[in-house]
């Protein structure tokens, strides 16, 4: 069974420009979360989709991050424009409605400089 | 605000000694509790899942939680230099959808 995926898996940006991540959840899970993870700290939820709705959105910064999960399956997280305090891994994560266990991807790791 | 607090570490045993690792929870509505283990540099992966007061073994790795002292712990029989890793406590409240809050982790270290 394939995982999670995500690309890109590192992204280098200056501060002020625009990324956007991709995430390709396991087949059949309608659940699909984004955290963001800042080095030494734990996975803090930026948003949780239950197939194309949004389920949890109250810790995204709305002002510069946004996300999209059109067709209830793949997402993409953007960040516009990016700030120094963005330089994280960017985590997305999935799971069957229902269900207890997230499985995470590989996590996008983004320096901006 | 739901915290979830786990003293950063690093914890460093000896192999074949036990690790003891401890998790404080604020929300006392929190009904699941799971302990993820995370390498330097990989995303995290779940290890065990605990929803009753008391004990779960499976295998080297003990859970135990206690609701009423809102605390959570994970013990590592035996541990291997292989278990050196952070290990991630997260927290769920009941009822709804399933969105872990999770700690900042503690770092482990077993050294030969």
């Amino acid at each position: 069974e394939a995982g999670v995926a995500q690309s890109p898996r590192y992204k280098i940006i200056e501060k002020r420009q625009s990324v956007a991540f991709w995430c390709n959840p396991i087949s059949g899970h309608a659940t699909l979360y984004w955290y963001q993870q800042i080095l030494g700290q734990g996975p803090k939820l930026l948003i949780q989709f239950q197939n194309n709705g949004v389920v949890d959105d109250s810790q995204l910064p709305k002002d510069r991050f946004s996300a999209e999960r059109l067709k209830g399956v793949d997402s993409t997280l953007k960040i516009q424009p990016a700030k120094l305090e963005d330089s994280a891994v960017y985590l997305c994560a999935s799971t069957f409605q229902g269900g207890n266990t997230i499985y995470f991807g590989e996590g996008s790791w983004l320096t901006v400089v | 605000q739901k915290e979830v607090e786990q003293n950063s570490g690093p914890l460093s045993v000896p192999e074949g000694a036990i690790a003891s690792l401890n998790c404080t929870y604020s929300d006392r509505g929190s009904q699941s509790f799971f302990w993820y283990r995370q390498y330097s540099g990989k995303s995290p992966e779940l290890i065990m899942s605990i929803y009753s007061n008391g004990d779960k073994e499976d295998g080297r790795f003990t859970a135990q939680l206690n609701k009423a002292s809102q605390y959570v712990s994970l013990l590592i029989r035996d541990s291997q230099p292989s278990d050196s890793a952070t290990y991630l406590c997260a927290v769920n409240e009941s009822g709804g959808s399933y969105i872990p809050t999770f700690g900042r982790g503690t770092s482990l270290i077993v050294h030969p």
